[in-house]
C-alpha cells in the first residue's frame, strides 16, 4: 500500500539553527501538505503546495518557515532559525485528485528545539 | 469560525461497548468531514469520512452520524475492541482538492478488555 514517509524521525536541534524536515509523498498524488502537532494538542495546518507552488497557509507559517519541491518526489519543510516553540511533531501529508480531500499522512517528525 | 468542537476529551470503555465521539463545526462552507484514528507516535489515519448530502456512513464498525442544520457530525465504534484504542480526532474541509483541515482538539478512548 501506498504511503507517505518523512525523515528523520526525530530530530534535535539548537534554537537559532536551521533544520530541514523531508517527506516523500504517495507517487500519483498532487497536493501537498505540512501539519504540526504540539504534544498533547491538536493538529494544526502549516501549509498546501500544489503545482509548485504555496495555495494556502496559515498564520503559524511566517517567514521562518519555507516549502521546497526540489525534484520529482520529495517535499520539504525548512525552518530557518527554529525557536523553542516550534518543538513539534511535523506532519507531511498528500492529497490525489479525484474530486476528493482524502489526505494521507506520514508518521510524522518529532523536532525538539533545546 | 474555522473552529472545529470536539468532546469528550478521553473516554473510556469496556470491550463490546459503543463509544460517540462528538463534533461541532461553524464554517458553513465545509463540506467534508474526514475521522482520524491516531495511535501514540504515528500520523493520523483517515478512518471514514462523510458529505452533508447524507446523515449517516459506515465502514465496518465505525459509524459516522451528521446533522447539516445542527452542524454536528460525530463517531460510533460498534462492539469497540481494545485495539481500538487510540486517539481520535475529526476534522472539517472543503471538498474540494486541496483544501486545509481543520482538526478538532482529538479524544483519547480507551477500551478496557
Amino acid at each position: 500500500e501506498p504511503e507517505v514517509t518523512q525523515t528523520p524521525s526525530h530530530q534535535v536541534t539548537q534554537m537559532g539553527q536551521e533544520v530541514i524536515l523531508r517527506c516523500v509523498p504517495i507517487s500519483n498524488h498532487l497536493y501537498f501538505y505540512w501539519y504540526r502537532q504540539i504534544l498533547g494538542q491538536k493538529v494544526e495546518f502549516l501549509v498546501s503546495f500544489y503545482n509548485n507552488e504555496i495555495s494556502e497557509k496559515s498564520e503559524i507559517f511566517d517567514d521562518q518557515f519555507s516549502v521546497e519541491r526540489p525534484d520529482g518526489s520529495n517535499f520539504t519543510l525548512k525552518i530557518r532559525s527554529t525557536k523553542l516553540e516550534d518543538s513539534a511533531m511535523y506532519f507531511c501529508a498528500s492529497s490525489g485528485f479525484s474530486g476528493l480531500n482524502e489526505a494521507f499522512f506520514g508518521q510524522g517528525t518529532r523536532l525538539t528545539v533545546v | 469560525q474555522q473552529q472545529v468542537k470536539q468532546s469528550p476529551q478521553s473516554l473510556i470503555v469496556q470491550k463490546g461497548g459503543i463509544p460517540i465521539i462528538n463534533c461541532a463545526y461553524e464554517n458553513t462552507a465545509f463540506d467534508y468531514f474526514p475521522w482520524y484514528q491516531q495511535f501514540p507516535g504515528k500520523g493520523p489515519a483517515l478512518l471514514i469520512a462523510i458529505r452533508p448530502d447524507v446523515s449517516e456512513k459506515k465502514e465496518g464498525r465505525f459509524t459516522i452520524s451528521f446533522n447539516k442544520s445542527a452542524k454536528q457530525f460525530s463517531l460510533h465504534i460498534m462492539d469497540s475492541q481494545p485495539g481500538d484504542s487510540a486517539t481520535y480526532f475529526c476534522a472539517a474541509s472543503k471538498e474540494t482538492s486541496g483544501s486545509r483541515l481543520t482538526f478538532g482538539e482529538g479524544t483519547q478512548l480507551t477500551v478496557n478488555p
